[in-house]
């Protein structure tokens, strides 16, 4: 089956600490997207990519990075200097991001914890 | 600066009590209107897509309506199978990419 695959369900990161949550997608989407869900707060995207080997800030990319070396993959690093990096990430994928309107797929996301 | 506001922030209905979600947008150029499921723990479920004013579209108990300035998503004899957060985005140019702005959701309870 076709789909968007999120890894791991759950993260733990320490003080100082670099960490790469994983999204890979098998419906040949040429977009993908990282957004971050809080309580209370709609989805705000991180970083996006429309093609390979090329991606764009989001909304709230400081502290975050991305690499985009292949078409199914498109992993987020978040590193040392997110202060707040608790919340719950969510990848998206979809067919093109050009103005054809089409929608975003999501992963079933990955929850990162301070310990 | 795009917005999307969702009415009412949760609801509460009993089973085959129907009832409306409200998604009211403020964008310039919209591409797109998306409505998706959530739930808990999980990532949302894609529904619907509207694109002009006076599309509709329907699955199940659902059905989705868009005007110029706001969509509804209409629940007909709600199941609890229902309960979910929905979700509404919008698409409109940023300038030469294109953005979704999500709204904060409306949480669905659907007691037996």
């Amino acid at each position: 089956d076709g789909g968007i695959t999120q890894s791991p369900k759950y993260l733990f990161r320490k003080e100082g600490q670099n960490v790469t949550l994983s999204c890979e997608q098998n419906l040949n989407h040429d977009a993908m997207y990282w957004y971050r869900q809080d309580p209370g707060q709609g989805l705000r995207l991180i970083y996006y990519s429309q093609i390979v080997n090329d991606f764009q800030k989001g909304d709230i990319a400081e502290g975050y990075s991305v690499s985009r070396e292949k078409k199914e993959s498109f992993p987020l690093t978040v590193t040392s200097a997110q202060k707040n990096p608790t919340a719950f990430y969510l990848c998206a994928s979809a067919l093109n991001g050009g103005p054809s309107g089409q929608p975003q797929h999501f992963g079933d996301g990955t929850r990162l914890s301070i310990l | 600066e795009d917005q999307v506001t969702q009415s009412p922030e949760a609801l509460r209905l009993q089973e085959g009590e129907s009832s409306s979600l409200n998604c009211s947008y403020t964008v310039s150029g919209l591409r797109g209107l998306f409505w998706y499921r959530q739930d808990p723990g999980k990532g949302p479920e894609f529904l619907f897509t509207l694109y002009s004013a006076g599309e509709e579209k329907e699955k199940e108990r659902l059905k989705a309506t868009l005007t110029k300035k706001e969509s509804f998503l209409h629940i007909t004899a709600p199941k609890p199978e229902d309960s979910a957060t929905y979700l509404c985005a919008v698409q409109a140019p940023v300038g030469s990419n294109y953005k979704l702005t999500f709204g904060k959701g409306t949480l669905l309870t659907v007691n037996p």
